[in-house]
């Protein structure tokens, strides 16, 4: 089982870029990177997904230097609403499709 | 957009009672999943399902608990004789096909208190 790291917790202004890091060190060649987002009291949601270099869709950048060992998910201009928990999930092995959570970051959006 | 629904949105129960929480996945999909987040806790996976048999199943997921799928539409978990410790937050998700490159879809969840 691949292990992520990130950090427990960020504070951010309102209308500033975040950049949430993820370690994963032993990601396997052929598994993609994924996050998901979670709002208190809700189910987690898909943010974005990549397996290299840059991903970018109406939420989030995802960028994955070459090594792939790590990934930064960039959201620009968060707003008091992207207040949440941000999961960088980890690889379960191989055929498996279950959702590896770690604890996350929560991201503290200010007024 | 379609959603995962979950029914019952709480449900309190005494220990050592049975309990059931319904799930309608997405009606195109084709994998269901069952996941729970106890209070200040990490989401954990529970069980995976597919063809109208299990897939995948964590330790969590022991002899107490079992998944169906009655009908075309619902997905349950039976919980047989609950717990203190299962009191959490349960999550059913769907995807359209396996594989973590598809997209799982969470419901909004059954807060399970167990008293």
């Amino acid at each position: 089982l691949a292990k992520t790291t990130q950090p427990i917790s960020m504070d951010s202004y309102e209308g500033q870029e975040v950049n949430i890091t993820c370690s994963h060190n032993n990601i396997a060649t052929n598994d993609y990177i994924t996050w998901y987002q979670q709002f208190p009291s809700q189910g987690p949601r898909f943010i974005i997904q990549g397996y290299k270099t840059k991903v970018t869709n109406e939420v989030a950048s995802l960028f994955i230097p070459a090594d792939r060992k790590s990934s930064t998910l960039s959201l620009p201009r968060v707003s008091l609403s992207d207040t949440a928990v941000y999961y960088c999930l980890g690889d379960p092995g191989a055929g498996s499709y279950q959702l590896t959570f770690g604890k996350g970051t929560k991201l503290s959006v200010i007024p | 957009e379609p959603e995962v629904t979950q029914t019952p949105s709480h449900q309190v129960t005494q220990m050592g009672q049975e309990v059931i929480l319904r799930c309608v996945p997405i009606s195109n999909h084709l994998y269901f999943y069952w996941y729970r987040q106890i209070l200040g806790q990490k989401v954990e996976f529970l069980v995976s399902f597919y063809n109208n048999e299990i897939s995948e199943k964590s330790e969590i997921f022991d002899d107490q608990f079992s998944v169906e799928r009655p009908d075309g539409s619902n997905f349950t978990l039976k919980i047989r004789s609950t717990k203190l410790e299962d009191s959490a937050m349960y999550f059913c998700a769907s995807s359209e096909a396996g594989g973590r490159m598809y997209e799982q879809y969470f419901g909004p969840g059954t807060r399970l208190t167990v008293t």
